[in-house]
């Protein structure tokens, strides 16, 4: 099963609003990356965090590591269509890299 | 620069028929390679991960098997497709901690009829 679990499940957004997914491990995280998968397509690279409370910024997308390196968030201001997919949050650990379940965001325009 | 070919793009195949996907890398040597299998509308199951050629580590019990071949060559494989193996297939690969930024193939749509 999955090691790291993402909530919500679902993501309904007003365009323009802003909203927070977040990834949640029951063990301390060695790194958190983050991916973003557009309808029929294959998930793609969006960032790495390592350090501890680590924050990063890409535009309107702000990825935070929890201090304890067991939870991160992404958290998207000002929502566009464009920012419609599913958002996955995955571990590296040795050789394996394991995904969470994903939050899949619709944008109602 | 990197890349990595996955084909086909869709494939439709009949139960109890046998199945073969192939992965190749491009511009890097000794990769992790990967194989996840996708629901509709669900996350990324891990199904295989190769650190080198001729291993390889299975994550769920299942109907498929993995190969790698080559260096750059990952293959996903069954003896007889089930219904259940129906699903968009995923082979990615990444480097060594800590640039381990996973690059992902197109992905083979399978349905299994």
């Amino acid at each position: 099963g999955q090691q790291v679990m993402q909530i919500p499940q679902y993501q309904h957004v007003q365009e323009g609003e802003d909203f927070t997914t977040y990834c949640n491990s029951s063990t301390t995280l060695s790194n958190i990356q983050w991916y973003k998968q557009r309808p029929g397509g294959h998930p793609v690279f969006l960032i790495q965090l390592v350090k501890s409370g680590e924050v990063k910024k890409q535009k309107r997308l702000t990825f935070q590591f929890g201090e304890a390196k067991k939870n991160s968030s992404l958290h998207i201001t000002a929502t566009q269509t464009t920012d419609v997919g599913t958002y996955f949050c995955a571990k590296a650990a040795g050789n394996k890299l394991t995904f969470g379940g994903g939050t899949r965001v619709l944008v109602k325009p | 620069s990197q890349t990595i070919h996955q084909w086909p793009a869709t494939l439709v195949q009949p139960v109890g028929s046998p199945l073969s996907l192939e992965c190749t890398v491009e511009g890097t040597s000794n990769p992790n390679l990967y194989w996840y299998r996708q629901a509709a509308g669900r996350g990324l199951q891990l199904l295989f991960y190769s650190v080198g050629i001729g291993q390889i580590s299975s994550e769920v019990p299942q109907n498929l098997s993995a190969s790698r071949p080559q260096d750059r060559q990952f293959i996903l494989s069954s003896k007889k497709l089930l219904l259940s193996d129906s699903g968009f297939y995923l082979c990615a690969w990444d480097g060594i901690y800590p640039n381990t930024e996973a690059f992902f193939g197109q992905g083979t749509r399978l349905t299994v009829v």
